[in-house]
């Protein structure tokens, strides 16, 4: 069974950083790209980054390109979202996805139940 | 970077037809995924690839795509099928994965 476990979410001031990690189990973590998504109060959808199966293309979206970094351990099956500079905007509940394919395309098949961040002074 | 435009809103009585539509610039050139989202938790796929309905999705569920508009179209509505549904793309233009913003279906 596949199962994804964020963790690391949380309340942080304004300006400050946050590590989000995401625990993977049920299938063999190198062989599939994974994503970040996020999810603002009583907004839609957004994706922010993603990361191939090796670990070595990612891709961000405009808003956080600079200030997020994506990576992975395949070793441990972890996925890991490092977010720096954070601002009120950023609050939202984020996401880990696993995607479709190794590399960049497709859909998600599988979600974790997502980990709330909260920027606030 | 590519934008994916759905009504805010849908209503439908229970046992007709629902019609969610996903707009982009020549969506039917691309492939389309939608997820249902119910209050509190994660997005589950329900279509994938404009018209493939994974493992779990109900029959009722399906999906097309062509021109500039693709479709989810939920047969014979339960009242569990109110959510949240969101269509996405994978924008090679880009290097992004694309999500609409969403629409609220009540049942």
């Amino acid at each position: 069974e596949v199962q994804l476990l964020e963790s690391g979410g949380g309340l942080v001031q304004p300006g400050g950083p946050l590590r989000l990690s995401c625990a993977a189990s049920g299938f063999t973590f190198s062989s599939y790209v994974m994503s970040w998504v996020r999810q603002a109060p009583g907004k839609g959808l957004e994706w922010v980054s993603g990361i191939s199966g090796s670990g070595g293309d990612t891709y961000y979206a405009d808003s956080v390109r600079g200030q997020f970094t994506i990576s992975r351990d395949n070793s441990r099956s972890t996925l890991y979202l490092q977010m720096n500079s954070l601002r009120a905007e950023d609050t939202a509940v984020y996401y880990c996805a696993k995607g479709e394919y190794s590399s960049a395309s497709g859909y998600f098949d599988y979600w974790g139940q997502g980990t709330q961040v909260t920027v606030s002074s | 970077s590519y934008v994916l435009t759905q009504p805010p809103s849908v209503s439908v009585a229970p046992g007709e037809t629902a019609r969610i539509t996903c707009g982009g610039n020549n969506i039917g050139r691309k492939i389309v995924h939608w997820y249902q989202q119910k209050p509190g938790q994660a997005p589950v796929l329900v279509i994938s690839d404009d018209s493939a309905r994974p493992s779990g999705s109900p029959e009722r569920f399906s999906g097309s795509n062509s021109g500039n508009t693709a479709t989810l179209t939920i047969s014979r509505v339960e009242a569990g099928d109110e959510a949240d549904y969101y269509c996405q793309v994978w924008d090679s233009s880009s290097v992004h994965w694309v999500f609409g913003g969403g629409t609220k279906l009540t049942v």
